[in-house]
Formats: C-alpha cells, structure tokens, sequence
C-alpha cells in the first residue's frame, strides 16, 4: 500500500542556515511526487513536483528536491532559508490507479531569527 | 497561486446539524478532490469528482455526507448531522486531469467548528 512518511515532526533552524526535510515514500509503480507548504490558517501550496526527468527539481522560492529510487526518498532542501519559511510542510504521491493522492503527516518548520 | 475559491471560511454548527461547504475548481479543472485534514495534520479523502460524476468516496462520505459538482455551479459538500469529530479544515482541491502527473491546486479550506 502507498504511504508517505515524514519523520521529523518539527525542525529548527537558524535563519541563513541550510534546510532539509527528510520524505520517504512507499509505492509499488511509478511514484508522482509532491511537496507542499501550509501556511497558518490557509491552504496547501504547491512547492515542486516530480514524475520523470531529472530527479533533481527546482520549486518555488529557492526550494528543490531530489528524488532518490534506491532510497525511495523524495528530500526537500533550500540552501538558505527566511524567516518567512516557517510553515509546515507536507511530501505526498499520488497514485495511478485511482489518482488519489497520500499526505504525510507533515514537519513544522520553525526558522528562528 | 491557486484559484480555487472555497467558502466559507469558517463554519461552526451544532451537533446534529447540517454543515454546507462549496468549492469553485480553477477554470478549466474538471476533477475535483474533497479531503479532511485533522488537528493532527492527518488527511483522509473523502470524495472526488470529474465534471459532474463521482468517482471514488469513502464509506463514511457515502452515509453521512452528500457531494455534488453540479455543471455551471459550485460544488458542495454538506454533512447531513453534523458530529464532534467532524471539526476538521475541509479541504477542496482541483486538477486537470485524472493523469497523476497533473497537480493538485487546493483551495484555502473551509475549517469547520462542531460544538
């Protein structure tokens, strides 16, 4: 069965330091990938996506991501991050079958001054 | 930036009573997903849709929730009783198409109070 796991609850960072938010996903066919953010009291916004092609994929506001098949993994990083950042963070796949699409449970990302 | 409008914004019902949501899919986005995000950031899909026609929900949408895409209209989700654990940010999203390459755009939700 599809899932998504992100095992980071929350992060920490200092504003200017490097970010990465760790995803590993678990899907038998070709895994279309997703990151999103959450802002508080607001909806899901999309940050990049992957489904073929270079494994690495820029998104938006200096955000990228790789994809890594031998490790099921799908790392969000950002070389230096804002204090604007802080949200939280969701990595999904979206299956083929019926073309729901699967949420990990999320990292607060806390940017602190 | 997502273009899909949800409204209200913030709906608070008592139990047993009706809670009446709609969505308006971006322009051009015949599929349209419904999903309930918890306090806990848990999501569970609830239903979707392309154009007017349903196709796939959940048990729990088929007995306590009625959904509908009617042409030229929003759609609507609307939990007939409402219950305590219904208190959730229901969350609307549209793509244009079923390919699973094609993003989901979600809308800002509607976050629901059962007292």
């Amino acid at each position: 069965a599809q899932s998504v796991t992100q095992p980071d609850a929350r992060v920490t960072v200092s504003e200017g330091a490097s970010l990465q938010l760790r995803c590993k996903y678990s899907y038998s066919g070709t895994p279309y990938l997703f990151w999103y953010v959450q802002y508080p009291r607001q909806g899901l916004q999309l940050l990049l996506k992957y489904y073929s092609g270079d494994p690495v994929v820029q998104g938006v506001n200096g955000f990228e991501a790789e994809f890594i098949k031998s490790n099921s993994s799908f790392h969000l990083r950002k070389a230096s991050v804002h204090w604007s950042d802080s949200a939280v963070y969701f990595c999904a796949v979206r299956e083929n079958s019926n073309n729901r699409i699967f949420f990990g449970d999320g990292t607060q990302l806390v940017v602190k001054p | 930036n997502s273009k899909v409008i949800q409204t209200p914004r913030y709906l608070v019902k008592g139990q047993g009573q009706k809670a009446k949501m709609r969505c308006i899919p971006e322009k051009g986005h015949p599929v349209v997903f419904w999903y309930q995000q918890n306090k806990n950031n848990e999501f569970k899909f609830l239903i979707n849709f392309q154009n007017q026609e349903v196709l796939q929900q959940i048990d729990m949408t088929e007995k306590r929730f009625s959904a509908e895409c009617p042409s030229n209209s929003p759609c609507s989700l609307e939990i007939q009783s409402s219950e305590a654990g219904d208190s959730a940010l229901y969350l609307c999203a549209s793509s244009l198409s079923r390919a699973s390459q094609n993003t989901l755009y979600f809308g800002a939700g509607t976050r629901l109070s059962v007292l």
